[in-house]
């Protein structure tokens, strides 16, 4: 247990569904962060929040879209996604700034397929 | 453009040493990290460096050098439960991680 959880586990849409993942963080950090990985890739970083404001969005599609309701709490919501959206979805968090450890600590992950 | 280079799949006998290499080009340098990653399951922190040398940590250390971009995990005394991937990271000028795409490690017996 690293200290993140993520619902659901495993999820299979179809590429007219909306669904949405959920992260939740319970160690008090102030940075939250979703990553795609694709089998044989480098993880790809999607959204960064730190202190609840997103500061990083890194050319994602507009299918996807993050919430971050608070410090503890993130979302990520899906809608009309392609086959080549099937992958591990990793949610992270870490501490940012003066006295920060920076390690990010991640989440188990929700494997997403989509047909 | 950024980039981490490591080896795609190393493979490794039970209770040796070994040695996995990690290259990068990246715009500025705050810190370097090594993740393990077993199939199935997140990554985890095994260790961070920032200044040049060496860190060691039980059986794991790694090695920095700056000047040349270049890191090493080190793992001594392997056992099968280190077959994982190995994930190398660097955080750049943004205070971003940049990935490698991981080194599979095989523990044979």
């Amino acid at each position: 247990e690293t200290g993140v959880t993520q619902t659901p586990r495993h999820l299979v849409m179809g590429m007219t569904n909306k669904k949405s993942l959920k992260c939740e963080q319970h160690l008090g950090h102030n940075a939250m962060y979703w990553y795609k990985q694709s089998a044989k890739k480098p993880l790809e970083l999607m959204f960064v929040y730190n202190f609840k404001e997103q500061t990083e969005n890194n050319s994602v599609p507009s299918r996807f879209s993050p919430e971050c309701p608070n410090s503890s709490h993130l979302f990520l919501h899906l809608h009309t996604l392609q086959p080549e959206d099937s992958a591990l979805y990793l949610c992270a968090s870490s501490q940012e700034g003066a006295g920060g450890s920076y390690e990010q600590y991640f989440g188990p992950g929700t494997r997403l397929t989509v047909t | 453009g950024q980039n981490i280079d490591q080896p795609t799949e190393m493979t490794a006998t039970e209770g040796a040493i070994v040695q996995i290499n990690c290259t990068y080009q990246t715009s500025g340098f705050n810190g370097l990290f090594w993740y393990q990653q077993h199939a199935g399951e997140a990554p985890t922190f095994l260790s961070y460096n920032v200044l040049d040398g060496l860190e060691e940590k039980g059986r794991f250390s790694s090695f920095l050098s700056r000047s040349k971009g270049y890191s090493y995990l080190l793992l001594k005394e392997l056992q099968m439960k280190d077959s994982a991937s190995y994930l190398c990271a660097v955080r750049d000028s943004n205070y971003q991680l940049i990935w490698g795409a991981g080194t599979k490690l095989i523990i044979k017996p």
